[in-house]
């Protein structure tokens, strides 16, 4: 099964400050997308990449920037925390090509709180 | 208002019950659907995917779709403590490997044993 690991899996950040959530998948997945979950809300899109060096805006994508170095890895950056930024992040991958590669597959979550 | 619409927000049944969940699109464009589930703690994870109308069953699971009502739906037959959990109808306009996912809020299931 597809790994996706995400670190940190919990961060305390104060308002002002700048966090940095990574993402690690070891599938040679193209797309990789950040997603955050709130209560009510589901799962709503901030920014995804089909290929390393090149991102894209979400849904949602205002308050945060993203980074794609390489195939395998996907950050997230909130160059000025606030409090409504508070929330899960899930990080998660999917193939692309064929009805198979349309499935995503998941971290396991990063919890931030800030403060 | 949300794309996709799920309820109810929150179901109990009793173990060994049948659970029905429910998935509404308000944007017509969506033809591909999926349901992901999340146990508590963890990252969703895919369940199964339904394109045509009609039913789709798996194990206990069948999916139903009707794509001129824009509905979709989930039935887990012979329910299980291990089922509960919080599970996502997603959508997607085409099945284009650049074509964006969205989710519904979510209905959280709770099996009674």
């Amino acid at each position: 099964e597809a790994a996706v690991t995400q670190s940190p899996r919990s961060k305390v950040a104060v308002t002002g400050g700048k966090v940095t959530l990574s993402c690690h998948q070891t599938n040679n997945h193209d797309y990789m997308y950040w997603y955050r979950q709130d209560t009510g809300h589901g799962l709503r899109l901030i920014h995804y990449s089909y290929v390393a060096d090149s991102t894209e805006k979400g849904d949602i994508p205002d308050g945060y920037k993203a980074s794609r170095p390489s195939q395998e890895n996907f950050s997230l950056i909130l160059e000025l925390a606030s409090l409504s930024q508070t929330a899960v992040y899930f990080c998660a991958s999917r193939e692309g090509t064929g009805n198979s590669g349309n499935t995503l597959y998941f971290g396991e979550g990063s919890r931030l709180i800030v403060v | 208002q949300q794309k996709v619409q799920q309820s109810p927000e929150s179901l109990s049944v009793p173990e060994g019950g049948m659970a029905s969940l429910n998935c509404t699109s308000s944007d017509r464009n969506f033809q591909y659907f999926w349901w992901y589930r999340q146990h508590s703690g963890e990252g969703p994870k895919a369940l199964m995917s339904i394109f045509s109308d009609g039913d789709k069953k798996e194990g206990r699971f069948t999916a139903h779709l009707n794509k001129a009502s824009l509905h979709v739906s989930l039935h887990i037959r012979d329910s299980q403590p291990s089922d509960s959990a919080l599970y996502f109808c997603a959508a997607r306009v085409n099945n284009n490997a650049g074509a964006k996912l969205t989710f519904g809020g979510g209905t959280r299931l709770t099996v009674r044993p």
